[in-house]
């Protein structure tokens, strides 16, 4: 009954590669996100998706591109990889509607990229 | 400006005892929501309170608790008779209601550590 999931929880993989990070959740939520963790934890937002539509594209590589198939699902596909995108990915959804600033994030467990 | 600060990249505390997180934020948006995180090292981000800007009293939930003083623009979090399990990094976040994008602003997190 996993609320946020993601696969794979691992991945490694080679420079220039490209990889899919999938992630649902079943909370019945409208808004989902992706965040980077680096190795000093900080927390930067990736993308948001809310009704199947970007909201947010903070400045990320256009080598990664969210793809929402429905509002379940917001997966995560890097094209050839670097050094550099080697961190902790992590997947979020909450419900926007009402009174939405008092509404908080599930965050999913997090797939640690490592990209050799 | 820093829309979330962290002061306090680690602290220490005794076991029982009482330890006060630090979290200030910016937001001319008379309407927010203040959220605490906590990241144990197995790595799930795990919600533990929220403080919402217009709410009259201090948020609690079990051994923690929000102090939140409006005028200073401060949100700490106190842990109350902490224990080996409250070890971990501590993310205090903010959800402004007139931000369409539906972003959550996180600050460089708080790492602490137990000691028996």
């Amino acid at each position: 009954d996993t609320a946020v999931s993601q696969t794979p929880k691992y991945l490694v993989t080679q420079m220039g590669n490209d990889k899919s990070i999938k992630c649902e959740q079943n909370l019945g939520h409208d808004t989902m996100y992706w965040y980077k963790q680096d190795s000093k934890k900080f927390l930067k937002i990736m993308f948001s998706y809310n009704n199947k539509e970007l909201i947010i594209n903070e400045t990320v590589p256009n080598r990664f591109s969210p793809k929402s198939p429905d509002k379940a699902h917001l997966n995560l596909h890097i094209n050839s990889l670097e050094l550099g995108d080697s961190a902790v990915y992590f997947c979020a959804s909450r419900i926007s509607l009402g009174a939405s600033e008092y509404n908080e994030q599930f965050f999913g467990p997090g797939t640690r990229l490592t990209v050799l | 400006a820093q829309k979330i600060t962290q002061t306090q990249p680690g602290m220490f505390v005794q076991e029982k005892e009482a330890v006060t997180l630090d979290c200030t934020y910016d937001t001319s948006d008379p309407s927010y929501g203040l959220f605490w995180y906590k990241q144990p090292s197995s790595g799930e981000m795990i919600f533990l309170i929220y403080q919402g800007s217009y709410d009259q009293q201090n948020a609690t939930e079990g051994r923690y608790s929000l102090n939140f003083q409006k005028a200073r623009k401060s949100a700490n979090l106190v842990i109350s008779a902490s224990q080996l399990g409250d070890s971990a990094m501590y993310f205090c976040a903010m959800r402004e209601a007139l931000n369409t994008g539906n972003q959550f602003y996180f600050g460089t997190g708080t790492s602490l550590t137990v000691i028996p």
